[in-house]
Parts: structure tokens; sequence; C-alpha cells
């Protein structure tokens, strides 16, 4: 069964950092890309990055280009996500998504979310 | 980048009942959109992708259809435990993937 358990959030002041993990488990890790996506509190949903397998590639939304960083450690089947310089706008419930095995950009199984707030 | 417009923004409907959803692209997207299932608290469920392929363990009531700039999202008879918001989504041109704002159904 594929589980994806994100861990890391919480209250941090506007230009703080805050770096976000996602555990996985039932799949093999390091052949898929992952993806973070965010949801603001009554809001839709916004991509935030994706990562390929290898670590190769690496993607960002503008919104979060310069500030936020993707990486994953495949000997522990973990993604991360580096967050810094927070603005109230970042506030949002981070889920962590897997790729298919298809394409990069089919969101298949994804994570229960963590929230971050971005408030002083 | 690509907007996607979903219509309505509402609906209100009951169970025994089928509805269409719609999704419009800016841009020609060719086949690539997805469809996923969000229930209060719950993160996203992928329901459909490239338009029209079932995702595994997905009901048969689920259906998805177009190409182009046009797509559709239908369920043939809503059951109680379809009432959630609905989004689409497209990888026919990224990054960015792009969401669309979404359409929530609620029983009548």
């Amino acid at each position: 069964e594929v589980q994806l358990l994100e861990s890391g959030g919480g209250l941090v002041q506007p230009g703080g950092s805050l770096r976000l993990s996602c555990a996985t488990s039932g799949f093999t890790f390091s052949s898929y890309a992952m993806i973070w996506v965010r949801q603001a509190p009554g809001k839709g949903l916004e991509w935030v990055s994706t990562i390929s397998a290898s670590a190769g590639s690496k993607y960002y939304a503008d919104s979060v280009k310069g500030r936020f960083t993707i990486s994953r450690d495949n000997s522990r089947s973990t993604l991360f996500l580096q967050m810094d310089s927070l603005r109230a706008e970042d506030t949002a419930v981070f889920y962590c998504a897997k790729g298919s095995v298809s394409t990069w950009a089919i969101l298949d199984f994804w994570g229960q979310g963590t929230l971050v707030t971005v408030s002083s | 980048e690509i907007v996607l417009t979903q219509s309505p923004a509402t609906l209100s409907l009951s169970p025994g009942e089928r509805v269409t959803l719609s999704c419009r692209a800016s841009q020609s997207i060719d086949k690539y959109l997805a469809w996923y299932q969000q229930k209060p608290g719950l993160a996203p469920r992928l329901l459909i992708y490239d338009a029209s392929n079932r995702a595994a363990g997905v009901s048969a009531r689920f259906s998805g259809s177009g190409s182009g700039t046009d797509f559709t999202l239908t369920i043939s008879t809503l059951e109680p435990e379809d009432f959630a918001v609905y989004y689409c989504q497209q990888r026919g041109n990224w990054p960015p993937i792009t969401f669309g704002q979404g359409t929530r159904l609620e029983i009548k």
C-alpha cells in the first residue's frame, strides 16, 4: 500500500524558515518523480515544486522560486521542502504527491498534508 | 501559463442524478487533463488522467472526455459519497502544472 506522510509544518514568523518532510512507503521511491502542492485555507490547489526520480531535475512555481528548495533522499524514501523567507501568503496545507509511472505530472497518490502558518 | 476555468463554481444536486462538470483550458493541451476529487479535510484523490482514463480503483460511474481546450467529467448516478470538490489539472504545457479553481458539488 502506497503511503505518504508529511511532517514539519507549524507556526513560523514572516521571514522565517521551515523544512517539510514526506516519508513514503509501499513503492520504489527512487523510481518516481515527487511533487509538492499547497492549498491556502478555503482556496484551491497550487502546484509548488517537482523533483525527478534522480533529483537531476527540479521545477518551481514562480511564487516560490528562489525561496523554496525541493530535495529527496532516495536511501530513506523521503522528500523534503526547505522553505525560507516565508510570507503570510505561504500559509497553506502542504501536500506531497507521487508522480505516476508514465509522467511526472499526474499525481496518483497524495499524503494527508501538513499545515504551515506564517504569522507574527 | 495555461489557465483552467471550471464551471459551474457550485452545483446543487440530489443523489441518483447525473452530473457533468466542465473545464476549459486557455490554450490547447491535447488530452493532458486530469480530474481530482477532494472531500473536506482530506487530500485530493486522482479520478481521471489523460482526459478519459480512470485511475485504479475509481468507480465506473466516473467518466471523462474532451481534448484540446474543452473537457468534461461526468458522474452517471450520484452517490452520497460523491459530494465533494472537483479539480481539473493540466500537464499539456508544464511547468507550471496548473489546476482549475474547483467545482463544489453539494447535496440539494
